[in-house]
């Protein structure tokens, strides 16, 4: 089973209406991050959360909002899609005291999301 | 700031060897990552360094010169399957990685 799952994997979905990403992770790590990633521009910080009660703005996170519901689940939505919007998500996670250095973050699969 | 500065494609043949410049500029320092990225797929770890010099791990190493803000990837024997895009990140200050544009390496037989 993978340790870091995303859904859905796929959406299409319309300009103006409201999306939600979910992550979930098996691997008891404490941080998890939202990235989208765009041609050419690599990928790009939306949110993260070192721990259930703490939530920071990342590099990109004007449209976005996030919920870190437990240690395991990490939610992104989107309240009114746009076009630009379209981009591939990921989740990530990790956990300073594991891995091969400090902060070696573990992505899942991401989800491809289309807004017409 | 975070500025992160890496070729966008290089091309290379099969058994050939490549390396991957990248020249950053972060707002503190905790080290540097190298992802691999095939295409469509999630970013997955290949190195990390924290003090200058060379790490070496099978047919990838890396390199890094805190001072000069540089580090590269160098791929030997290039197989096929190492065409993918390769991601430059940086740790900066706060434990926040910020990944470079990526470079998309194409192995030609």
């Amino acid at each position: 089973d993978a340790d870091v799952t995303q859904t859905p994997r796929n959406r299409i979905t319309k300009t103006g209406k409201r999306i939600m990403l979910e992550c979930s992770q098996t691997k008891g790590h404490d941080r998890m991050y939202w990235y989208r990633q765009d041609p050419g521009l690599g990928l790009r910080l939306i949110y993260y959360s070192f721990d259930v009660k703490d939530i920071n703005k990342g590099e990109i996170s004007d449209g976005y909002s996030v919920s870190r519901q437990a240690q395991a689940k990490f939610s992104l939505s989107l309240e009114s899609a746009i076009p630009n919007q379209t981009a591939l998500y990921f989740c990530a996670t990790s956990d300073p005291t594991v891995g091969q250095g400090d902060n070696e973050q573990f992505f899942g699969p991401g989800t491809r999301l289309t807004v017409l | 700031g975070q500025n992160i500065d890496q070729p966008t494609e290089m091309t290379a043949t099969e058994g050939a060897i490549v390396q991957i410049n990248c020249t950053y500029q972060t707002s503190g320092f905790n080290g540097l990552f190298w992802y691999q990225q095939h295409a469509g797929e999630a970013p997955t770890f290949l190195s990390y360094n924290v003090l200058d010099g060379l790490e070496e791990k099978g047919r990838f190493s890396s390199f890094l010169s805190r001072s000069k803000g540089y580090s590269y990837l160098l791929l030997k024997e290039l197989q096929m399957k190492d065409s993918a895009s390769y991601l430059c990140a940086p740790l900066a200050a706060g434990n926040k990685l910020t990944f470079g544009g990526g470079t998309r390496v194409l192995v030609k037989p």
